[in-house]
């Protein structure tokens, strides 16, 4: 248990659906993130939030489309995703953005599109 | 850009000792991390190196060469509970986000 939850841990959606992914943090940690984790890939950054606000966006396509409503909650958007999309997606928390302070990750949400 | 490489997987039998190597080309040097990851879970913190040396908890201990642009991570008294992926990430630069290495799958059997 490392004070990140993410729900749901399973979702496949067919190509023109739309869901949500929700990532919550029980740790008061100012700064969030989505990644992106493929078989025999890195974990790939997607987005980064400081204080509720956006401050990075890893060119990631706009079928994904996050919100951070407050410190402690995190959403990703999906809608109209492609089979390729199909990954294993992480959400972290830091207590800031510095590049010093570790990472604490939630267990994921396995997403499959089919 | 940064380049992280590890090697994809390996065997070790309990009770041995494994070193999983990380060597990285980066523009600049802050830190490295060592996470593990056990399947379908959360990626874990292990270790964070900045200076030269090796740091030491428990079975698990970090080596750090930023000269030669290496550091490896040693298991001891291996457990089949240790069987996991242990990703290696780097601070470099002007980034305070960490680039990650593809991982290494250690496989521990009795």
């Amino acid at each position: 248990e490392t004070g990140v939850t993410q729900t749901p841990r399973h979702l496949v959606m067919g190509m023109t659906n739309k869901k949500s992914l929700k990532c919550e943090q029980h740790l008061g940690h100012n700064a969030m993130y989505w990644y992106k984790q493929s078989a025999k890939k890195p974990l790939e950054l997607m987005f980064v939030y400081n204080f509720k606000e956006q401050t990075e966006n890893n060119s990631v396509p706009s079928r994904f489309s996050p919100e951070c409503p407050n410190s402690s909650h995190l959403f990703l958007h999906l809608h109209t995703l492609q089979p390729e999309d199909s990954a294993l997606y992480l959400c972290a928390s830091s207590p800031t953005r510095d590049s010093t302070d570790t990472q604490y990750f939630g267990p994921g949400t396995r997403l499959t599109v089919l | 850009g940064q380049n992280i490489d590890q090697p994809t997987e390996m065997t070790a039998t309990e009770g041995a000792i494994v070193q999983i190597n990380c060597t990285y080309q980066t523009s600049g040097f802050n830190g490295l991390f060592w996470y593990q990851q056990h399947a379908g879970e959360a990626p874990t913190f292990l270790s964070y190196n900045v200076l030269d040396g090796l740091e030491e908890k428990g079975r698990f201990s970090s080596f750090l060469s930023r000269s030669k642009g290496y550091s490896y991570l040693l298991l001891k008294e291996l457990q089949m509970k240790d069987s996991a992926s242990y990703l290696c990430a780097v601070n470099a630069g002007g980034s305070y986000i960490p680039t990650f290495g593809r991982g290494t799958s250690l496989i521990v059997h009795p």
